[in-house]
């Protein structure tokens, strides 16, 4: 069984759209995560978020927006689709950590997202 | 702040013949230090992770890790390279302070690549 899962795997759309992309864990965590990874590899945090609060990285534009049903599952949603958007988009979870410390963060396979 | 410095961007060894990947870390607090690969097209795992035990970390592959303090580094190393060793390393740090919401920084990476 994956134990982090995301859909779709591959997204092709045109600028202006709204998309979503969808993220599953089935490791009982608690926390859960959204990376962008840019065309040079580099890997930045977007959002973490558990059952109690949301930590937005303030250099993510508001028209990206985290959607938790449950704990299983936090899904990122995107409004008004740029051409900068497009990248790998990787969905992590964890088990929470106290005062910092860290739990391994379990990744999933990653959506590359196109922007036309 | 803390940050992470890859000083490789790209790293080519031959079959058999011992890898050095280097890091180096900035942190106003005792660090987490971690190691992920990411192979094509897959997404990342993790290699191993020092948090403050012992300072020769041993992971998955045959990989190891040495956390020197005085140098502030944290270098990947395997005696014998192999052809599936070819991926994209990652070397990260999360600080251990409460504020730090348990997320994790990335360096920018350093491509592996194996001749045989």
């Amino acid at each position: 069984d994956t134990a982090v899962s995301q859909t779709p795997k591959y997204l092709v759309t045109q600028m202006g759209n709204d998309k979503s992309i969808k993220c599953e864990q089935n490791l009982g965590h608690d926390t859960m995560y959204w990376y962008k990874q840019d065309s040079k590899k580099f890997l930045k945090i977007m959002f973490s978020y558990n059952n109690k609060e949301l930590i937005i990285n303030e250099t993510v534009p508001n028209r990206f927006s985290p959607k938790s049903p449950d704990k299983a599952h936090l899904n990122l949603h995107i409004n008004s689709l740029e051409l900068g958007d497009s990248a790998v988009y990787f969905c992590a979870s964890s088990r929470s950590g106290t005062g910092g410390l860290y739990n391994e963060q379990f990744f999933g396979p990653g959506t590359r997202l196109t922007v036309l | 702040a803390q940050s992470v410095t890859q000083l490789d961007s790209h790293v080519s060894v031959s079959e058999g013949t011992p890898v050095l990947l280097r890091c180096n870390y900035s942190s106003s607090y005792s660090p987490s230090l971690f190691w992920y690969v990411q192979h094509p097209n897959k997404g990342l795992q993790l290699l191993l992770k020092y948090t403050s035990a012992a300072t020769l970390v041993k992971g998955i592959n045959g990989f190891e890790a040495e956390f020197k303090k005085s140098e502030t580094s944290f270098h990947l190393t395997k005696p014998s390279a192999h052809m599936s060793d070819a991926a994209e390393y990652f070397c990260v740090v999360i600080p251990n302070y409460g504020g730090s919401q348990g997320n994790l920084i990335f360096g920018k990476g350093t491509k592996l690549s194996v001749k045989p």
